[in-house]
């Protein structure tokens, strides 16, 4: 079945670099995904991954794939104090016109000024 | 495009009350979704639509709970009767279609107190 999870809560202090974890239980993901929530706002997505790579990166953010593992991560480096929030990892599962995309429980990010 | 638009942010009713949320998805997105985000359970989907056709129902909790989407630009959760435990934030999202690489959208959510 479809089951993330992850640590609920990281602080780390701005400059130094932050990596939120999250485990899948579903082999058969077929993207992986990280989206941000800032207070009071939607979920918006920060980037994704294809199940059949290993690492992608974008400016400060780097996501890392472990499909043996089931888990991923997402690396923030030069966290600044903007990057609090909540992070969202979520999973693809399906095939044909529809991916059914599952969401896991969220880390809230403090970064310390 | 103005994004996904929700209404009301706020809404506080007493319990028993018929409580209606509404959404606008972004035009020409195919796909509707309504979610719930509580502390405890997380965000849950609880119904999406394509086409304006109701898909997959699955997760709406009740019988209490009901979701239409009469035309393209507009979606509506109505829960009635409604009780302090459906206190929690509702989001709509939409997506251009639904591959793994269509991104959904997310309004900035309704928050529902139920006293």
């Amino acid at each position: 079945g479809e089951d993330v999870e992850q640590s609920l809560f990281l602080s780390v202090r701005e400059g130094d670099s932050s990596v939120i974890n999250c485990t899948y239980t579903d082999s058969s993901s077929t993207y992986l995904y990280w989206y941000k929530q800032e207070p009071g706002a939607g979920l918006q997505l920060l980037t994704y991954i294809f199940s059949n790579m290993d690492m992608k990166q974008d400016q400060r953010l780097t996501v890392l794939l472990n499909k043996k593992d089931k888990h991923l991560s997402l690396r923030i480096a030069d966290t600044q104090t903007g990057d609090s929030a909540i992070y969202f990892c979520a999973e693809s599962i399906g095939s044909g016109g529809y991916q059914k995309v599952t969401f896991g429980t969220g880390t809230k990010l403090q970064v310390i000024p | 495009d103005a994004g996904v638009i929700q209404s009301p942010r706020h809404e506080v009713t007493e319990m028993g009350q018929e409580v209606t949320l509404r959404c606008k998805p972004i035009s020409g997105h195919d796909y509707l979704f309504w979610y719930r985000q509580t502390m405890m359970r997380g965000l849950e989907l609880l119904i999406y639509f394509n086409n304006n056709v109701p898909i997959d129902d699955s997760g709406m909790p009740e019988d209490r709970f009901s979701a239409k989407m009469p035309n393209a630009s507009f979606s509506t959760l109505k829960i009635q009767p409604s009780e302090p435990r459906d206190s929690a934030v509702y989001f709509c999202a939409s997506s251009l279609g639904g591959a793994g690489t269509d991104t959904q959208y997310f309004g900035p959510g309704t928050r529902l107190t139920v006293l």
